[in-house]
């Protein structure tokens, strides 16, 4: 099965824009789909598609994908985005599976 | 709205079974594909299964093949997960999730608030 790599931690100052990136082969093939996830919530999808944003999800949030990589982008960092953040796609193995990365820890300074 | 309630967690031991259930309400549940996803305590979210529309299609992560069984009721808006010969590697929050639109692309766009199995002597 396929693998999605994601950077463990990263961090942003307030108001400033950062990027989150995930690797997997199966990215070549089928587009990631980006969460944000609080301490004991459930993980909310922010990103689908090609870049699109669910109802509720503001703008700053958008999606990028090139080769074997996606990109989550915040532009203007607020303190509210700090939680986890992770990708996934479809497993390009085959059969209709799923992959998640293994998440990233945004920390808003 | 959507809505999506997990059921059915709690502690059992090693070899022991469980049944988790997924009530939905506030869409078309039998238009929609459905997937089990799971979260170990500290850990990041990992598939489990998935379930056509119509419950014809079943797919399972290579460590629960053989041992879960995904189903559903679309008539009494519900999805279910039996799980037997449960080991600690199971420990997790068990999330029911429906994708944002009418395909299987793992666009999880809505999740339950999960449901914790504990698996333990």
């Amino acid at each position: 099965s396929s693998e999605l790599t994601q950077d463990p931690a990263v961090s942003v100052a307030l108001g400033q824009t950062v990027r989150i990136t995930c690797h997997g082969d199966s990215l070549r093939t089928y587009s990631a789909s980006w969460y944000r996830q609080k301490p004991g919530q459930a993980p909310v999808l922010v990103i689908y598609g090609k870049n699109y944003r669910p109802s509720g999800i503001p703008d700053r949030f958008s999606g990028s994908s090139s080769g074997n990589t996606a990109s989550l982008t915040i532009t203007g960092a607020q303190a509210e985005d700090e939680a986890d953040y992770y990708c996934n796609s479809r497993d390009s193995s085959g059969d209709l599976h799923v992959v998640f990365g293994g998440g990233t820890k945004l920390t808003v300074l | 709205q959507v809505q999506l309630v997990e059921s059915g967690g709690g502690l059992v031991k090693p070899g022991g079974s469980l049944r988790l259930s997924c009530a939905a309400s506030g869409f078309s549940f039998s238009d929609y594909y459905m997937s089990w996803i799971r979260q170990a305590p500290g850990k990041g979210l990992e598939w489990v299964s998935y379930i056509s529309s119509s419950g014809r299609t079943k797919y399972y992560t290579d460590s629960v093949k053989g041992r879960f069984t995904i189903s559903r009721d679309n008539p009494k808006n519900s999805l279910y997960l039996q799980m037997n010969s449960l080991r600690d590697e199971d420990t997790a929050v068990y999330f029911c999730a429906r994708e944002i639109r009418t395909i299987a692309a793992g666009e999880m766009g809505y999740w339950g608030q999960g449901t914790l199995v504990t698996v333990s002597s």
